[in-house]
């Protein structure tokens, strides 16, 4: 089975810029999706596809990947954006399912 | 507008069933997979499974084989995730969210992503 891995946790100063990263087989493949989820709170989706971002996600979110490698980069942090993120993609495996990557906090000092 | 909303909170006892349901708002239920997904406290999500709501067929992960099943009711909009043979590990938050599958810019592929979650059910399995 498919697995994504991320680093548990990133810290980043206010205004300037994180990269996460998520790592695994099934990104050769797919596209991962990234999703921001912050506490008692439902994830929410920042990014899909090559670098989509849905209505209402501030620009300064974006995307990118490379072999088999996926990168969520916030340019600009704020405060607002200190929460756990997650990358997701379709398992490569060809079973139609889908795999969550680890999760990584990332805390705006 | 798009809204996913879930049902309450549930206790039970181990070695009990839990049935969630996720009613559908805003959009055409049966044109959209519905995954499940869950989230143990302080852990990660966790991908459970999607049913296409059209054909009522499924897709589990392995690790729920057996012990899942998801349904659904066309007439209400109303997606349904049933957890058999509970264990207090089960314990999580349960989270119903949309699929969507958009053609990518290069010709054969595709974008594969969850748009919209419900809000969670929480799930307590005690003794």
């Amino acid at each position: 089975s498919s697995e994504l891995t991320q680093d548990p946790a990133v810290s980043v100063a206010l205004g300037q810029t994180v990269r996460i990263t998520c790592q695994g087989d099934s990104l050769r493949s797919y596209y991962a999706s990234w999703y921001q989820q912050k506490p008692g709170q439902a994830p929410v989706l920042v990014i899909y596809g090559k670098n989509n971002r849905p209505s209402g996600i501030p620009d300064r979110f974006s995307g990118s990947s490379s072999g088999n490698t996926a990168s969520l980069t916030i340019t600009g942090a704020q405060a607002e954006d200190e929460a756990d993120y997650y990358c997701n993609s379709r398992d490569s495996s060809g079973n139609h399912r889908y795999v969550f990557g680890t999760g990584t906090k990332v805390t705006v000092l | 507008q798009v809204q996913l909303v879930q049902s309450g909170a549930e206790v039970k006892k181990p070695g009990a069933s839990v049935k969630v349901s996720c009613k559908a708002s805003g959009y055409t239920f049966t044109g959209y997979y519905m995954h499940w997904v869950r989230q143990a406290p302080g852990q990660g999500l966790e991908w459970m499974g999607w049913i296409n709501p059209n054909s009522g067929g499924t897709n589990y992960a392995q690790k729920f084989q057996g012990r899942v099943t998801m349904t659904r009711d066309t007439s209400i909009s109303t997606a349904y995730m049933e957890l058999s043979r509970l264990r207090s590990d089960d314990t999580a938050v349960y989270y119903c969210a949309r699929d969507r599958v958009v053609p990518a810019a290069i010709r054969g592929n595709y974008y594969y992503y969850m748009d919209v979650w419900g809000k969670g059910t929480t799930v307590t399995v005690s003794s």
